[in-house]
């Protein structure tokens, strides 16, 4: 069974500093993981997702992780953070369900992202 | 871009109720689920549908069923309403092609049982 660690249910950056969220994956095959960003009453928007290829992937907004095997993580970062960046973040998995057809995602808790003016 | 609509954005009911959720998606995914959202909880699945009329359980299905009559629709409905229903459910779609397709969600149904 998959499953996913996020370090952190709140973080708190300053504007322009560096965004670090953390997420710890467990998988039994080859993950498929993916940063999703949630505002205020919306949905949630994809940021990132890592297939196979490059361990670095880079998404919207400037936001960047890194698959590390090793380390079972795959940590989302952005080099200076920005006042709208502040939102909860999800880390998942992808979870084959038996019997069907389709993937399913394993969610962590999520990270609120606080940014400090 | 991917559209998918839920119905309502709030919902009230009360507790006893049959209670329906509407989703619809316009790319001709073949992939829907639903999720509840609860704080501290991150995302639970708890139905999805591969194709019309197939439903697989998620990860808390108990006291939920779904629909999917059309390819586009898929319908979340709460049998008997109860108060520990009271949450935020969100819907979702995807291609099948398995290789790592994302999930594309809809904005949310607040949904409170008094």
């Amino acid at each position: 069974a998959q499953s996913v660690t996020q370090l952190g249910s709140h973080v708190s950056v300053s504007e322009g500093a560096l965004v670090l969220l953390r997420c710890n994956y467990s998988s039994s095959v080859p993950p498929y993981l993916f940063w999703y960003v949630q505002y205020p009453n919306q949905g949630l928007q994809l940021l990132l997702k890592y297939t196979t290829g490059a361990t670095l992937v880079k998404g919207i907004n400037g936001f960047e992780a890194e698959f590390k095997k090793s380390e079972t993580s795959f940590h989302l970062t952005k080099p200076s953070a920005h006042m709208s960046d502040a939102a909860e973040y999800f880390c998942a998995v992808s979870a084959p369900y038996s019997g069907g057809g389709a993937d399913g995602l394993t969610f962590g808790k999520g990270t609120h992202l606080i940014i400090q003016p | 871009d991917v559209k998918v609509t839920q119905s309502s954005r709030y919902l009230v009911k009360r507790t006893g109720e049959k209670v329906f959720l509407e989703c619809v998606q316009d790319m001709d995914h073949e992939n829907m689920f639903w999720y509840r959202q609860d704080p501290g909880l991150g995302l639970r699945l708890i139905y999805f549908s591969y194709d019309v009329k197939m439903k697989e359980k998620g990860d808390i299905p108990e006291g939920y069923s779904v629909s999917r009559e059309k390819k586009e629709r898929f319908s979340l409905i709460l049998e008997s309403a109860s108060t520990n229903q009271t949450s935020m459910y969100l819907c979702a779609s995807s291609p099948l092609d398995r290789a790592g397709q994302p999930q594309h969600f809809g904005d949310g149904t607040r949904l409170s049982i008094l």
